[in-house]
């Protein structure tokens, strides 16, 4: 009950195109839901979050969309740029507790 | 404001022998998390405080790993003995806690950790 299922392990996206990372989860207690980005030698940093009340959540290049119904939740990357190569981890917790992470996804956009 | 703290950033030793890590959360943060990343994997919970007291420890191999948060700031965690498959980042992440922005957690850089 407390896995997040993350695909695809790695992605390879031309720039200026939509990187798309899907997630699952099973546990319906779970009410926050973000994305975070890891460079290589650096600790994941806040990316976006949303919660179960919202569909669809935008800041900038980045767009969450969740769909409650189905339990899954992904992240796009519009116009995706050299430098948004990185891993991205989806997560998911429940008030203050830890956050439960997909296995990640390597991201490289090439020009 | 300062993020979160960790020292040293890497540290090889040989199996069998201890290692402490240090982590300084931001300011005003009353909770914070032990995780451990194993290469190509997603971080785990190691243990989660609240303020001085544990919250959570039930992913901590309590046989070989212990951690403290004395005064309600700063943590270190110990490894004694290493194994070799202890081989990990292991991250400090922090967050408000029960008030106003729990859910935000925020990590720092982490201490790579390689066991020979």
């Amino acid at each position: 009950q407390q896995q997040v299922k993350q695909s695809p392990q790695s992605l390879i996206v031309q720039k200026g195109g939509i990187s798309i990372i899907n997630c699952a989860y099973e546990n319906t207690a779970f009410d926050y839901f973000p994305w975070y980005q890891q460079f290589p030698g650096k600790g994941p940093a806040l990316l976006i979050a949303i919660r179960p009340d919202v569909s669809e959540k935008k800041e900038g290049r980045f767009t969450i969309s969740f769909n409650k119904s189905a339990k899954q939740f992904s992240l796009h990357i519009m116009d995706s740029q050299p430098g948004d190569s990185a891993t991205y981890f989806c997560a998911a917790l429940r008030g203050n507790t830890p956050l439960v992470f997909g296995k990640g996804t390597r991201l490289s956009v090439i020009a | 404001e300062a993020g979160v703290a960790q020292s040293p950033r890497y540290k090889i030793i040989e199996k069998r022998q201890s290692v402490a890590f240090w982590c300084n959360p931001i300011s005003g943060h009353a909770t914070l998390y032990w995780y451990q990343q194993i290469l190509g994997q997603g971080p785990k919970l190691l243990i989660q405080f609240q303020n001085n007291g544990v919250v959570d420890d039930s992913q901590l191999p309590k046989d070989r790993f212990s951690a403290e948060r004395l005064k309600g700031v700063d943590s270190t965690l110990k490894i004694q003995p290493a194994k070799l498959e202890d081989s990990a980042v292991y991250l400090c992440a922090s967050s408000p806690g029960a008030s106003g922005g729990a859910y935000t957690q925020y990590f720092g850089p982490g201490t790579r950790l390689t066991v020979l």
